[in-house]
């Protein structure tokens, strides 16, 4: 079944910590992975697309990789603007557009 | 206005009312979404247009009627909706369906509560 899990559901750091948040993925065959940003009682809003394993893609402060069986969204040296729940989302071979969306993971940026 | 917009942002209804959410799309694409979101699951995908036509109805319960006119607007109609149907309710649109990787831009949600 495909499936995607993101880890972990919240993660605290302080201000200028950086870390690292993990999307894995289980599909028979990847079009694209899409990473989103989510505020309180807002949409989500795009960040980035990645298509094949070995791939990056930077803005500002994130940087978003990608392997045969995860992703992961590095933010460095987070500042407390970055708060927010960040979304992965997996586009299969077989699906001309639906979307397998993890629950997210939360991140909070203490000053 | 820009972007994919929604009305109304709160909507507060018992469970005997009828009302209708409403998207609109600024981005001269021609697929349209609605999803529902609960807390701490993922995005629920519930109907799917392209070009005006329904392509995917993800077995939604027929308390829950998409209307869609055009390719820039998308309606949602409720009518005897039940507490669990609270939730922030998405619309969301992208370039087209013929295939290939194609991104979802969402609207700001309409938070719905279900008395």
């Amino acid at each position: 079944e495909d499936q995607v899990t993101q880890s972990p559901e919240a993660l605290r750091l302080q201000e200028g910590e950086s870390s690292s948040l993990n999307c894995s993925y289980t599909v028979s065959g990847l079009r694209g992975l899409f990473w989103y940003r989510q505020d309180p009682g807002k949409g989500p809003e795009f960040l980035f697309t990645l298509y094949s394993a070995g791939e990056e893609k930077e803005k500002e402060r994130l940087k978003a990789t990608l392997t045969k069986k995860e992703s992961f969204l590095h933010i460095t040296a987070p500042k407390p603007e970055d708060s927010a729940t960040y979304l992965c989302a997996v586009q299969a071979v077989e699906s001309n557009y639906q979307l397998i969306w993890g629950a997210g993971t939360k991140l909070i940026i203490k000053p | 206005e820009t972007g994919v917009t929604q009305t109304p942002r709160h909507l507060v209804m018992g469970m005997t009312n009828k009302k209708s959410l409403k998207c609109e799309q600024h981005l001269g694409h021609n697929a349209m979404y609605w999803y529902k979101q609960s807390a701490k699951k993922p995005l629920e995908l519930m109907f799917v247009y392209n070009f005006k036509e329904q392509t995917e109805n993800n077995s939604v319960p027929s308390r829950f009627s998409p209307e869609c006119p055009n390719s820039s607007h998308l309606f949602l109609h409720l009518h005897t909706l039940q507490p669990e149907d609270s939730a922030l309710y998405l619309c969301a649109s992208s370039q087209t369906l013929a295939g290939g990787v194609d991104t979802q831009y969402f609207g700001p949600g309409t938070r719905l509560t279900v008395l």
